[in-house]
């Protein structure tokens, strides 16, 4: 079964400071693919990046960076200097492709983000 | 470029009241999903379908049903309401063609069960 665990509830950090989302997951299949996504007060769900398993590429954009390590079953994503309108929920989400092309996303139980001026 | 639709916005119900929510998927998507995030959760899958056909369930209640029409978008019909239903309903869409794994979301439907 798949599953995704964000142990970090809550952060709080300070504008400028870099900080770190987990995410681990949890998978029997060899084709998955793996996102983060990121919900403002809103309530919107942002797309914030998709990574296929066969892809270990770390990858950069802007402030953001994500780190996909197979051995370990993580997919972390550091923003840089943080922003006050980094201010959200994040969360990491699993989606298993080897049975049929429409298998759903499963998110993990999201991060909130506090980016204090 | 067109995103996924969902209407109305925001909703509010009283107890027992039966409330639908639209889905509008983004043109030539023919698989769409539903979910659901109650406040302070993460979005729980309820069911999706797949040229018109349920494709996958998940934690969907009873009290809910939803179909697939031939225009591709989708109805989310919840009877018999619960101050529990409270949440954020989210479609999204994606193409059965193209398995990149990406689901587009809509801005979500909020319902209020008074």
């Amino acid at each position: 079964a798949q599953k995704v665990t964000q142990a970090q509830t809550e952060i709080s950090v300070v504008e400028k400071e870099d900080v770190t989302l987990d995410c681990v997951y949890e998978t029997r299949d060899t084709t998955y693919y793996l996102f983060w996504y990121k919900q403002p007060p809103s309530g919107e769900l942002v797309f914030l990046i998709r990574r296929n398993s066969f892809d270990e590429q770390n990858e950069i954009s802007g402030r953001y960076s994500w780190n996909f390590q197979k051995s370990t079953s993580s997919f972390n994503f550091t923003i840089t200097a943080s922003q006050v309108v980094d201010s959200a929920v994040y969360f990491c989400a699993l989606s298993e492709a080897e049975k049929t092309s429409y298998d759903k996303v499963i998110f993990g139980p999201g991060t909130s983000l506090s980016v204090i001026p | 470029a067109a995103g996924v639709i969902q209407s109305p916005r925001h909703l509010i119900k009283e107890k027992r009241e039966t409330a639908t929510l639209k889905c509008y998927p983004i043109p030539r998507h023919d698989t769409v999903y539903w979910y659901q995030q109650g406040p302070g959760q993460d979005p729980q899958f309820l069911i999706s379908f797949y040229e018109k056909m349920q494709s996958d369930k998940g934690s969907i209640p009873d009290r809910f049903s939803a179909q697939q029409f031939s225009d591709y978008h989708s109805e989310l019909n919840m009877s018999s309401l619960e101050l529990g239903d409270s949440a954020l309903y989210f479609c999204a869409s994606s193409l059965f063609e193209t398995p990149t794994g990406e689901l587009f979301f809509g801005e979500g439907s909020r319902l209020t069960v008074l």
